[in-house]
């Protein structure tokens, strides 16, 4: 069964850092690509980042590139979140996903962990 | 990036046929992807490739369309499919839909 189970969240002052961590299981973890989704409370999805199956690649959206950075560790089957310079704004639900290839041009997400909360408030 | 436009809200009674729409900004091919959402749960996928069920979803679920329009049909609803439906797509940039709360009477 895959799971994935996200830790790290909690309640951060603005211009902090906080490091979010996604342990996976039930599959070969370095065979996929993995991204980060996050949801603002009571608001749509917005994909974070990306990271290819090897770590060598990696994609951001234009409000975190600088701040943020993703990673991996295949050893230990797992993903990382670091986010810097941490604005209001990032206050969301993280949730770490599975990342499929549909198409060399189209990607889906089939599996998501359960999600951990960041806050960013003084 | 591609902007996914879905309706806000419907509202169905159980056993009805209901579709939700999901309009592109721009074409994505068939690179449209369907996830629900019940409250205070993860995104689930049920849907990829604007028609391809996920593997385990009831096969009262269902997806079309290619280009710029998409749907998503289910039917018959059931009381259980309560829940706030994305689409996604990954042509340009990945970006998702408002998403559409289905409720039901």
């Amino acid at each position: 069964e895959v799971q994935l189970v996200e830790s790290g969240g909690g309640l951060v002052q603005p211009g902090r850092s906080m490091k979010l961590s996604c342990a996976a299981s039930g599959f070969t973890f370095n065979n996929y690509d993995m991204a980060w989704v996050c949801q603002a409370p009571k608001k749509g999805l917005e994909w974070v980042a990306t990271i290819s199956y090897d770590g060598s690649s990696t994609y951001y959206r234009d409000s975190v590139k600088g701040r943020f950075t993703i990673s991996r560790d295949n050893a230990k089957s797992t993903l990382y979140l670091q986010m810097d310079s941490l604005r209001s704004e990032d206050t969301a639900t993280y949730y770490c996903a599975r990342q499929v290839g549909y198409t060399t041009d189209s990607y889906y997400f089939d599996y998501w962990g359960q999600g951990v909360m960041v806050t960013v408030s003084s | 990036d591609t902007v996914l436009t879905q309706s806000p809200a419907l509202a169905v009674s159980p056993g009805e046929r209901v579709t939700i729409s999901c309009r592109a900004s721009e074409s994505v091919s068939t690179g449209m992807h369907w996830y629900q959402q019940k409250p205070g749960q993860q995104p689930k996928l049920l849907i990829y490739g604007a028609s391809n069920l996920e593997s385990g979803v009831p096969a009262r679920f269902s997806g079309s369309g290619s280009g710029t329009d998409f749907t998503l049909t289910i039917d018959p609803v059931e009381a259980d499919d309560t829940a706030t439906y994305f689409c996604q797509q990954s042509w340009n940039e990945y970006t998702f839909g408002a998403g559409t709360k289905l409720e039901l009477k």
